[in-house]
């Protein structure tokens, strides 16, 4: 069965830029939550989609967004980049029962500029 | 506040050693609780989860943890070391009241690096 997959693998853009990113979670998982990693601040919530609706959410400005489709699939789209948004961004899937594993794709690399 | 603490940010060991990476815990329950692993450039994948039952679980790799309550810790162990588990490992937390799943606190994370 195919794993999570996200796109771009890899972005550069400079400041003030917006930017998409793109999860494809493992069939049949309808909740995928999205992540922000980077070396200073570690593992960071940004929020989570459940059957489309934002069910949970980080405490990252507004800037920050998401959605997702009724195949599941979610974007999230960062508005007026910041140098600070350089990060890995890592999305995850699964079918949200109580303990269940979440499943990590490769994560989309964002350099701002 | 819920937090997870990894005290150790850098760990060397040789290969064939034994292996121990401390995670302590701040929840307001019994949380459920991971451990990812993470390669260069890739996501994270999960060795082990604790949920109810047995306070020593098994995972993938020869990976163990052990959940001792009274400490709120969930270390992780493996008796032997291998050169390809050189990666940063990191221990999460999930709420144990279903719907809210979708929020893992992960700690700042321990990288490993094995000698020859």
């Amino acid at each position: 069965k195919a794993g999570v997959t996200q796109t771009p693998r890899y972005l550069i853009k400079t400041r003030g830029q917006q930017v998409t990113l793109s999860c494809s979670p493992i069939s049949g998982h309808r909740s995928v939550s999205w992540y922000q990693q980077t070396p200073g601040q570690g593992l960071q919530f940004l929020f989570e989609y459940f059957s489309e609706t934002q069910r949970n959410k980080g405490n990252f400005p507004g800037r920050f967004s998401g959605r997702q489709f009724s195949n599941s699939r979610s974007e999230m789209n960062v508005s007026t980049l910041e140098l600070g948004d350089s990060a890995l961004y890592l999305c995850a899937s699964s079918f949200r029962q109580a303990g269940d594993e979440q499943f990590f794709g490769p994560g989309t690399r964002l350099t701002v500029l | 506040a819920q937090s997870v603490t990894q005290p150790d940010i850098h760990i060397t060991v040789s290969e064939g050693a034994s292996l121990e990476l401390r995670c302590n815990y701040s929840y307001g329950a019994t949380p459920y609780l991971f451990w990812y692993v993470q390669s260069p450039g890739q996501g994270l994948q999960l060795l082990l989860k604790y949920f109810s039952g047995d306070t020593l679980v098994q995972g993938i790799k020869g990976f163990e943890a052990e959940f001792k309550r009274s400490q709120s810790s969930f270390n992780l162990r493996k008796p032997s070391v291998h050169w390809s588990d050189a990666a940063e490992y990191f221990c999460a937390v999930g709420s144990p009241y279903g719907g809210s799943q979708g929020n893992l606190i992960f700690g700042k994370g321990t990288k490993l690096s094995v000698k020859p």
